[in-house]
C-alpha cells in the first residue's frame, strides 16, 4: 500500500468552527490531492497540489482552503464548516508522468 | 462538458454469475480510464486503467475492462462472481496535465452479491 495516513479519521465538528484535516505521505510524490465523497457524486476535486506551496483549485472548492509547505503534508482546512460539508474526505497521491493516483483510507467528517 | 456516466447505481448479481458495470465519459479526446473498487470503510483500490494499444485490459482480482472508442465506453467486466467482490465500483478519467492526473469520477455502482 502507498504510505499515505489521513488524520484524523473521523471527526464530529459544530457548524461555524475551523476544522484541519491532515494528510501525510511518505512517497515523495509531486502530486496531492483533496477529494470529497457523497452518495450519488462519487468524489469531487477539492483542490490540488503541484508541489511544495503550489495549489490550485478544483471543481468544488468553495468554502475549502489548502497549504503545502513540505512534500510529505497536505493541509485541507474548512474556515467555518457548515453541514453541507458534511462528507468522507479522501487524499490522493500520484508521480510525476505516472497516471495512477494512490488514495488515502479516507476521513469522515461530521458537522452538526 | 467534461462528463463520466455509471448508468447503474445498484446492481445485484448471484455468486458465480458474470457481471458487467458499465461505464460511459464524454471528453474532447480519449482520456485516461480507470477502475477503482472502493469496500466499505476503506479507500480506493485500483483495478485496472487503460492508456493506449489493446483495447482489452486485464487487472487484479479476475477484472477485466473493454474500450469502445465508438461508443465512449470503458466497461467492466468479470466472468464468475466471487461473495467477496460486494463493493461499490468507480469509473474515472483523467488527463495528465501540469496539475497531475485530476481525475473525474462516475457516481459508482453498487454490486450485492447473493450466495
Amino acid at each position: 500500500d502507498a504510505g499515505i495516513t489521513q488524520s484524523p479519521r473521523h471527526k464530529v465538528t459544530e457548524t461555524g468552527t475551523p476544522v484541519t484535516l491532515r494528510c501525510h505521505q511518505t512517497e515523495n510524490h509531486r502530486y496531492m490531492y483533496w477529494y470529497r465523497q457523497d452518495p450519488g457524486h462519487g468524489l469531487r476535486l477539492i483542490h490540488y497540489s503541484y508541489g511544495v506551496k503550489d495549489t490550485d483549485k478544483g471543481e468544488v472548492s468553495d468554502g475549502y482552503s489548502v497549504s503545502r509547505s513540505k512534500t510529505e503534508d497536505f493541509l485541507l482546512t474548512l474556515e467555518s464548516a457548515t453541514s453541507s460539508q458534511t462528507s468522507v474526505y479522501f487524499c490522493a497521491i500520484s508521480e510525476e508522468g505516472e497516471t495512477e493516483a494512490f488514495f488515502g483510507q479516507g476521513t469522515r467528517l461530521t458537522v452538526v | 462538458a467534461q462528463s463520466v456516466t455509471q448508468p447503474d447505481i445498484h446492481i445485484t448479481v448471484s455468486e458465480g454469475a458474470s457481471l458487467e458495470l458499465r461505464c460511459n465519459y464524454s471528453y474532447g479526446a480519449t482520456p485516461y480510464l480507470f477502475w477503482y473498487v472502493q469496500s466499505p470503510g476503506q479507500g480506493l483500490q485500483l483495478l485496472l486503467k487503460y492508456f493506449s494499444g489493446d483495447t482489452l485490459v486485464q487487472g487484479i482480482k479476475g477484472f477485466e475492462a473493454e474500450f469502445k472508442r465508438s461508443q465512449s465506453s470503458f466497461n467492466l467486466r468479470k466472468p464468475s462472481v466471487h461473495w467477496s467482490d460486494a463493493a461499490e465500483y468507480f469509473c474515472a478519467v483523467g488527463f495528465l496535465t501540469g496539475g497531475g492526473n485530476k481525475l473525474t469520477f462516475g457516481t459508482g455502482t453498487q454490486l450485492k452479491v447473493e450466495l
